[in-house]
């Protein structure tokens, strides 16, 4: 049982390159995150899935896109990577959306835009 | 809005110390409250909750109370150990309709030994 796993951990990009941040979970959870997390401003959240085939706009969206492949994987696209994009993404799921709820996280992917 | 506050760090104590960490929550409605541990290199995950107002949450020696009349959710520990040094988050999480989850800024410990 793997959890919450995330491609690559760590990754380099020059201002207008676009790449895919890959996420997959094993635990059968209906909702996925994405967060961005920066020094000093804690988690934000980007995008979230509460279910297969629906996704919603988090606190911080501007540059980015999600696709919620299927019940397993969900994943952070940067069509045109810009320097503020720079952080360290975690994915994370949930059984499903409510209050109470426990979210486990990925290990995190460090990105730098240059 | 809806918001989450924690003390700024880093926490710097010796071992077997006593452990507080404040934190404080605006919100509408009723939320759940949630205290995550990062360790280096890793991603969160939790060490407590709390999903009513004077629930007790505990784990591994820290517990939590959720006080509504306070709005506070302090994280406490009576002996830290050197493996306890991490950042802690303090979060919580608002009802199925507008969903909301909100992190605080999180706050590093350092345990000397």
């Amino acid at each position: 049982n793997a959890g919450v796993t995330q491609t690559p951990k760590f990754q380099v990009l020059k201002t207008g390159q676009s790449m895919t941040l890959q996420c997959a979970q094993d635990m059968n959870h209906n909702s996925m995150y994405w967060y961005r997390q920066d020094p000093g401003m804690g988690l934000r959240l980007i995008y979230y899935s509460a279910s297969e085939g629906t996704t919603d706009k988090g606190e911080v969206p501007n540059g980015y896109n999600v696709s919620r492949l299927n019940k397993r994987e969900f994943s952070l696209r940067l069509e045109s990577a810009a320097p503020s994009q720079t952080s360290v993404y975690f994915c994370a799921s949930s059984v499903d959306r409510g209050s109470g709820e426990t979210q486990y996280f990925g290990p995190g992917t460090r990105l730098l835009v240059l | 809005g809806d918001s989450v506050t924690q003390m700024e760090g880093p926490v710097t104590l010796s071992e077997e110390a006593f452990l507080t960490i404040n934190c404080t929550y605006t919100a509408t409605g009723y939320p759940s409250l949630f205290w995550y541990v990062q360790y280096p290199g890793e991603g969160l995950q939790l060490l407590l909750k709390a999903t009513k107002a004077d629930d007790k949450g505990s784990n591994k020696g820290f517990e939590a109370t959720y006080r509504k009349e306070t709005t506070s959710f302090h994280l406490e520990k009576g002996s830290v150990q050197v493996s306890d040094s991490a950042v802690y988050f303090c979060a919580l999480s608002l009802g199925s309709g507008t969903y909301k989850y909100i992190f605080g800024t999180g706050t590093r410990l350092k345990v000397l030994a």
